[in-house]
């Protein structure tokens, strides 16, 4: 069974740029997240879809960052425009369902340096 | 709000020593508690999985602890190797009857040989 894809792995982009970021999902799997993570941190999750609606968006910063999931399927996050304080690893999960017992599966990251 | 924190914030051992991992949570209402590993540059991978009725869970040379009333969960790792070096991430997800989990910031391990 293939894992969650994301791409690209790595980005470096000045302040003021925008950047994207896309997930592809384990087949099948209803719900999908996007955490941030800031080194020397632990993952705080942005925003949550169920198929292609929003369950959960309340720690997203809404006047730079943006998420779509378009078919229920794939998922991009924007930034823009990009703050310094913007550079972490921006992790993408899915799970088969939203509810409390589902187990997440998450892929490898998109690491982003803000400069 | 939820807040997890992880004790210590770092930890380096020489191999075949057992070592405990500590995590605390200040909501009890939890639904359940999970622990991950994190190899830099890559994903995270679930590791160990408490119910909320579950006092423990074992894999292998992992054992996670769970004392809801108190708030804590160890994970304790048997004869450590050097493979075992890793970020170790606690997280619990709250019996609100959604899926989101809350890290705490980890614990950084070094396993010498």
């Amino acid at each position: 069974e293939a894992g969650v894809a994301q791409s690209p792995r790595y980005k470096i982009i000045e302040k003021r740029q925008s950047v994207a970021f896309w997930c592809n999902p384990i087949s099948g799997h209803a719900t999908l997240y996007w955490y941030q993570q800031i080194l020397g941190q632990g993952p705080k999750l942005l925003i949550q879809f169920q198929n292609n609606g929003v369950v959960d968006d309340s720690q997203l910063p809404k006047d730079r960052f943006s998420a779509e999931r378009l078919k229920g399927v794939d998922s991009t996050l924007k930034i823009q425009p990009a703050k310094l304080e913007d550079s972490a690893v921006y992790l993408c999960a899915s799970s088969q369902s939203g509810t409390s017992g589902a187990t997440q599966y998450f892929g490898p990251g998109t690491r982003l340096l803000v400069l | 709000k939820q807040e997890v924190t992880q004790i210590p914030a770092a930890l380096s051992v020489p191999e075949g020593e057992n070592l405990v991992l500590n995590c605390s949570f200040t909501d009890s209402a939890i639904y359940n508690l999970q622990w991950f590993r994190q190899d830099p540059g890559k994903g995270l991978t679930s590791l160990l999985l408490i119910q909320s009725s579950q006092r423990e869970q074992t894999s292998g040379r992992l054992n996670a602890s769970l004392d809801k009333s108190s708030g804590r969960s160890t994970l304790y790792i048997a004869a450590s190797q050097p493979g075992d070096s890793a970020t170790y991430l606690c997280a619990v997800t709250h019996n609100s009857g959604y899926s989101t989990l809350t890290f705490g910031k980890g614990t950084m391990l070094l396993v010498s040989p």
